[in-house]
């Protein structure tokens, strides 16, 4: 079975944080996501990235940034946690192939608070 | 940006009852995935229906899509109480591409 695994199910920082989530899949996907989710606005794509050490905005980046050194890693960063940025954190990954997207494995989520 | 819009945004019903629920896009697409989401928890993937595919079925669920209309629906048959959740269409754009948008989704209870 695929795992996703995600560093925490619950966060709270302070404003002004510099916060770390991380994400570890071991099914050796070559795509993975970081999403937020929020009432009423769905999942919204953050970041992508389809191999290592690259990486695609998503439809919110702003005062995001990613890192993916190794296949199995993809860790987002919050430069300066802020209020706005408390939410429901999904990371998935998927497989990557030419006929476009493929299922996606979700981890458990990180509902980060920012105080 | 919004592609899938699922409709209704809540729906309950009674255990036993067939359960509908559907989703509009607005752009062509390769792929179209269902997921389901219990509450407070990740994602996980129900169906994925290609733009050549007319229905599809897992057990108790149904998925149509018909690409002239933009629209696909989820049908769960025999409804359970663990079928409560929130449920999420999320579509491809053309051309290979393997990010996914995702709907609002749906808000579904089992009545015991």
């Amino acid at each position: 079975d695929v795992k996703v695994t995600q560093s925490s199910r619950y966060l709270v920082k302070r404003t002004g944080e510099k916060v770390f989530l991380e994400c570890v899949q071991d099914m050796d996907h070559e795509n993975m996501f970081w999403y937020r989710q929020d009432p009423g606005l769905g999942l919204r794509l953050i970041y992508f990235s389809y191999d290592v050490k690259m990486k695609e905005k998503g439809d919110i980046p702003e005062g995001y940034s990613v890192s993916r050194e190794k296949k199995e890693r993809f860790s987002l960063i919050l430069e300066s946690a802020s209020t706005n940025q408390t939410s429901m954190y999904l990371c998935a990954s998927s497989l990557s192939g030419p006929e476009g997207s493929y299922e996606q494995y979700f981890g458990p989520g990180t509902r980060l608070t920012v105080t | 940006s919004q592609q899938g819009e699922e409709d209704p945004q809540a729906l309950s019903i009674q255990e036993g009852e067939n359960a509908t629920m559907n989703c509009s896009y607005k752009t062509s697409i390769n792929n179209l995935q269902w997921y389901r989401q219990n509450s407070g928890r990740g994602l996980v993937h129900l169906i994925l229906i290609r733009s050549n595919e007319r229905e599809k079925h897992s057990g108790r669920l149904r998925v149509t899509l018909d690409t002239s209309k933009k629209s696909s629906s989820l049908l769960i048959t025999a409804s359970r109480a663990a079928d409560t959740a929130s449920y999420f269409c999320a579509t491809d754009v053309s051309e290979g591409a393997q990010k996914l948008v995702f709907g609002q989704g749906t808000r579904l209870t089992i009545n015991p």
